[in-house]
């Protein structure tokens, strides 16, 4: 089972939107609507940011979000801050062999 | 509060063993799976395994399944993962987990294991 597809890096300006993909296939990403989102920054551990495709956990902000669209996943941060410059993971259930797949992961940076 | 406080970082030497822990506290420590995520120097996040601490369930990822054992002690609510012999590309930071196989909304500090001769 191959990682699923992000893009290495992803910019924008403060107060704008982005949106980081997340790219499987009809076996993963496709099959299940158990995408979930992590953040990580430098030194830090992985936050929890978005779970089944599109759920916020309490205290996420509603900046940001998460939807699906056929194999591809995505999560979108809109009104960007300072903060929010980190890595992005996208992971997905991908069956009863393999369990679970990360994606390689995406480098957000806020100019 | 939910918290994972895992074990510190350990420097082993290739063929050795190894047990590192995870003690979950401020949950019900058998309603959750807990599993393990490992970040080689810097790479992406890799899902290694996860138990259910219950019935010690297990479902370990095939591409670690033969070099790892996962296990948890529910009577001082701590989860283990252990190896028999450590190679030099286990160098990695290893991170405990709690979730379940659709996501995992708490994530210990990490354990830092540097395999070297």
């Amino acid at each position: 089972q191959s990682a699923l597809t992000q893009p290495r890096s992803v910019s924008g300006s403060p107060g704008k939107s982005v949106t980081i993909s997340c790219t499987g296939t009809s076996s993963d990403v496709g099959s299940y609507d158990y995408v979930s989102w992590y953040q990580q920054h430098p030194g830090k551990a992985p936050k929890l940011m978005i779970y089944d495709v599109s759920k916020r956990p309490s205290g996420v902000p509603d900046r940001f979000s998460g939807s699906k669209s056929g194999n591809t996943a995505s999560l979108t941060i809109s009104g960007l801050q300072a903060e929010d410059a980190a890595d992005y993971y996208c992971c997905s259930y991908v069956g009863s062999y393999t369990f679970v797949v990360f994606g390689g992961g995406t480098k957000l940076t806020v100019l | 509060e939910v918290q994972l406080v895992q074990s510190g970082a350990e420097v082993k030497k290739p063929g050795e063993s190894l047990r590192i822990s995870c003690k979950g506290s401020g949950y019900p420590f058998t309603d959750y799976w807990i599993g393990w995520v490992r970040q080689m120097p810097g790479k992406g996040l890799e899902w290694m395994g996860i138990v259910y601490p219950a019935d010690s369930d297990t479902r370990i990822s095939p591409s670690v399944h033969d070099q790892v054992t996962m296990s948890t002690d529910r009577s001082i609510t701590t989860a283990y993962l252990q190896w028999s012999s450590l190679k030099a590309s286990d160098t990695a930071m290893y991170y405990c987990v709690r979730g379940s196989l659709r996501n995992f909304d708490s994530w210990g500090q990490g354990t830092l294991v540097t395999v070297s001769s």
